[in-house]
């Protein structure tokens, strides 16, 4: 079975500071890692995916991610935050194509 | 494009009483659909898949005959609680997946029922 877990429930960070959103994964197969955001009152929107190939995935709006398979994390990076990247982030973890595993989310605030 | 929608978005109910929540994909065709349960500060738990036109496949722990799901069309799920209780209260979120894309997972808004 696989598992995530996400380290920080809360990160407060300072507008154009940078920011690290840690997320450490189990399992015994090869898996697929996911960022999903979540702005207040909407759905999760997919930041970025891992599925195979480089292990640093990049999103559009500037954050990026790192698999370390030796360490088993995939910590979510951003060298500077905006107001607007106030959310929650949820990492998630798939060995096929239905099941998902989600951790518990990270909310991250952005201050002026 | 892929948006999912979900109706209601909250909805307050008496101990007893069924409620339904509806997914729709707006934009695509779902063959598969997902049911999350999020509890405050918790995970999203994986309740239940649903294929159209099948049954659904519930996870283990998860009252089948409770939590009714529908999959009646390539657009539309729905998800029924039975004999609510206040224990049911909970941010219920559905995802579907697109024919042909694999690995992904399109979210709704997510519906927040609360029993009384």
């Amino acid at each position: 079975a696989q598992s995530v877990t996400q380290l920080d429930s809360q990160v407060p960070v300072f507008e154009e500071a940078p920011v690290e959103l840690r997320c450490n994964y189990s399992s015994s197969v090869s898996v697929y890692l996911f960022w999903y955001v979540q702005y207040p009152n909407q759905g999760l929107q997919l930041l970025l995916k891992y599925l195979s190939g480089s292990t640093l995935v990049e999103s559009i709006n500037g954050f990026e991610a790192d698999l370390n398979t030796s360490q088993t994390s995939f910590h979510l990076r951003k060298p500077s935050v905006h107001i607007s990247d106030t959310a929650e982030y949820f990492c998630a973890v798939s060995a096929g194509i239905n099941k998902f595993y989600f951790g518990s989310g990270t909310k991250l605030n952005v201050k002026p | 494009g892929a948006v999912v929608s979900q109706h209601p978005s909250w909805v307050i109910c008496k101990s007893g009483t069924s409620v339904k929540i509806e997914c729709r994909s707006l934009d695509f065709q779902a063959t598969t659909m997902f049911w999350y349960r999020q509890f405050p500060k918790q995970s999203l738990m994986l309740m239940a898949t649903s294929n159209e036109g099948s049954k659904a496949t519930y996870e283990q722990g998860v009252e089948k005959d409770k939590f009714l799901i529908n999959h009646a069309s390539l657009t539309l799920s729905t998800l029924t609680v039975t004999s609510a209780h206040p224990e049911d209260s909970s941010f219920y979120i559905c995802s579907a997946r697109e024919i042909g894309v694999e690995y992904e997972q399109y979210f709704g808004p997510g519906t927040r029922l609360t029993v009384t």
